[in-house]
């Protein structure tokens, strides 16, 4: 258990829709990352943030956006969904931001 | 341009070593890192290194060139339970921090 939690653990939606994943990193821990994983495209960074700030942008499409919360907790908004939108999405945290991340279960959304 | 290569499969025997490469080439450099990632499941922290050299940590051991873009993941007396896909990741201080991973090189460990 790496002490990062993420829900839900699995999502089941369709076309056009919008959903939110949530993330609580591990105590302590002021970064948050997102990443998406594909089968076809591997792990893709999409954003990281830094004690409520964005410190890093990836490959994030327009329609996805993220924040941290004071508390830290962050969310991931992604909407009018498309079919290729249908992922794992993990989210990671670490003490400092250039340390060793602690990924969460990941949240599988199914866009159908 | 950005890009991590590594290769796509790999298959060695229980109690043997393998060496897992990762070549790189990224408009910044900020830190290299390698992770273990289990079918279905979430990437787990293998090693980072930002300075050339090697690493060693316990079985594993990670070595960096930065002049040549190259590292390595070494993996000592392999076990079954090393099955499982390794992930390059490079931190491009160039690219507003951003972090780059390879696609993986999944490892076959046969009995």
């Amino acid at each position: 258990d790496s002490g990062v939690t993420q829900t839900p653990k699995h999502l089941i939606t369709a076309t056009g829709q919008r959903v939110t994943l949530r993330c609580s990193p591990r105590s302590g821990d002021l970064s948050v990352y997102w990443y998406q994983q594909s089968l076809d495209q591997g792990l893709q960074f999409l954003i990281q943030y830094y004690n409520g700030e964005e410190r890093a942008k990836g490959n994030i499409l327009e329609r996805f956006s993220a924040q941290q919360f004071p508390d830290l907790h962050s969310e991931l908004n992604l909407s009018s969904l498309e079919l290729g939108d249908s992922a794992l999405y993990f989210c990671a945290s670490s003490s400092q931001g250039r340390d060793e991340q602690y990924f969460g279960p990941g949240t599988r959304l199914t866009v159908t | 341009g950005q890009n991590i290569d590594q290769p796509t499969e790999m298959t060695a025997t229980e109690g043997a070593i393998v060496q897992i490469n990762c070549t790189y080439q990224t408009s910044g450099f900020n830190g290299l890192f390698w992770y273990q990632q289990h079918a279905g499941e979430a990437p787990t922290f293998l090693s980072y290194n930002v300075l050339d050299g090697l690493e060693e940590k316990g079985r594993f051991s990670s070595f960096l060139s930065r002049s040549k873009g190259y590292s390595y993941l070494l993996l000592k007396e392999l076990q079954m339970k090393d099955s499982a896909s390794y992930l390059c990741a490079v931190r491009d201080e160039g690219r507003d921090d951003k972090i780059i991973f390879g696609k993986g090189t999944r490892l076959h460990i046969l009995p």
